[in-house]
């Protein structure tokens, strides 16, 4: 049982080149979440997958695509990185939107 | 919108020490969560509340859901050197969000 797992651990991009985050979480959970994790900022919510089938915008969602592949996978993208887009990323998942939130390794991802 | 209240940022304590941290809120929460993250690695659940009032212990762990629903504590028993690392409160609101606090970083001396 691995809970939340998240590939890559690590990335470096040069401005304006593409990539997708994968996540994927065992636990059977309907819902799932993007976060980024910046210095002083906290943990910010990008997007979140409800339930299989369905996607919402968080608070930073600009700059970033999500798609709910399957009750167990939701991933990341970025069309084209920017330096701002520098962070580490978590992937969460819970049973449902009101249940506590599990939490995957993270990615730490530089744009150059 | 809404917001979660740690303070200190960071906390210095001596092994074996007791430490108590907590985290405050101008709205109402309906749950109320902590988490534990080291680092390089992703936030660790350790205690989940959800009803007011409720107190539960993990471990050397004890948290305690606020009666006005606007506050928790996270209690320490006997610290010891694992226990450094940042700790986060979190909460669902009415809108059923989770809400994180900036967290404290704590210390432990030996």
């Amino acid at each position: 049982n691995a809970g939340v797992t998240q590939t890559p651990k690590f990335q470096v991009l040069k401005t304006g080149q593409s990539m997708t985050l994968q996540c994927a979480q065992d636990m059977n959970h309907n819902s799932m979440y993007w976060y980024r994790q910046d210095p002083g900022m906290g943990l910010r919510l990008i997007y979140y997958s409800a339930s299989e089938g369905t996607t919402d915008k968080g608070e930073v969602p600009n700059g970033y695509n999500v798609s709910r592949l399957n009750k167990r996978e939701f991933s990341l993208r970025l069309e084209s990185a920017a330096p701002s887009q520098t962070s580490v990323y978590f992937c969460a998942s819970s049973a449902s939107p009101s249940y506590e939130q599990y939490f995957g390794p993270g990615t730490r991802l530089t744009v150059t | 919108g809404q917001q979660l209240n740690q303070s200190p940022q960071s906390m210095f304590i001596q092994e074996g020490e007791d430490v108590s941290m907590n985290c405050t809120s101008s709205s109402i929460f309906n749950t109320w969560l902590w988490y534990k993250q080291d680092p390089g690695e992703g936030p660790v659940l350790l205690i989940a509340l959800y009803k007011a009032g409720e107190l539960t212990s993990n471990g050397r762990l004890t948290a305690q859901f606020g009666i006005t629903r606007k506050d928790s504590f996270l209690n320490i028993s006997a610290s010891i050197p694992s226990d450094v690392g940042i700790y986060f409160c979190a909460g669902h609101g009415a809108n059923s969000k989770l809400t994180f606090g900036k967290g404290i970083t704590l210390s432990v001396r030996p």
